[in-house]
């Protein structure tokens, strides 16, 4: 089982242009969560997904960020036109039913 | 909404020591987790505890949800054991975990 998987775990982007992250849960766990990490900080919850539906996203930004989980393929976080406050480690987590939560290592995206 | 609160903030071990973080939450819950932040990042579950006492090897964690607090403790501290420890609650839809600021663990050898 290879375990919550993001990718990527780097990403550099200039303000303005779009950030996509992607993470596969772990085989055969239909929940997935999406939290953010500022620097120095502890993490915020931003958005709780099922297959193809979104449950929770009372976290998530209103503008700029839209989070999906399609039937098929891994569920992908995007943040358009990117602005340095955007700069964070994004952490996914899978479960097969509340709770127990796996993380995947995150993705660290620096905005410059 | 839940507010958690961890203590202390930094905590500076030599390597063998025993050490005893704390976790208080604002309102009754029915999922605690702990979980400890490696220095690369990487998170790793450590106990899923809503009430009693769990023991995995070296560390331990005791919840007493009725006084709204959680206690993890860690024995024979060793380097590896270095980076953040993380206590989180569920909201009160049971959606998401609402995380501490951490405690950050220091262990020199």
């Amino acid at each position: 089982n290879a375990g919550v998987m993001q990718n990527p775990r780097h990403l550099v982007r200039r303000r303005g242009q779009e950030a996509r992250l992607r993470c596969s849960p772990m085989k055969g766990h239909s929940h997935v969560y999406w939290y953010r990490q500022l620097p120095e900080e502890g993490l915020k919850f931003m958005v709780y997904l099922q297959k193809e539906n979104i449950i929770d996203e009372s976290g998530m930004p209103k503008e700029r960020f839209s989070a999906e989980f399609p039937k098929e393929g891994p569920s992908i976080l995007r943040i358009q036109q990117v602005v340095r406050g955007d700069s964070a480690a994004y952490f996914c987590a899978s479960s097969l039913d509340s709770p127990g939560y796996t993380f995947g290592s995150g993705t660290r995206l620096t905005v410059v | 909404g839940i507010q958690v609160e961890q203590s202390p903030p930094d905590l500076i071990l030599q390597e063998g020591a025993n050490s005893t973080l704390r976790c208080n939450f604002s309102d009754s819950v029915n999922n605690l987790q702990w979980f400890h932040q490696n220095p690369w990042g990487q998170l790793i579950n450590l106990f899923y505890i809503p009430s009693g006492t769990k023991q995995n090897g070296r560390l331990s964690a005791t919840t007493v949800a009725t006084e709204r607090y959680s206690l993890l403790y860690i024995s024979s501290s060793q380097t590896t054991d270095s980076g953040v420890y993380f206590c989180a609650v569920s909201n009160q839809a049971g959606t998401a975990l609402i995380f501490g600021k951490g405690t950050t663990l220091s262990v020199s050898s």
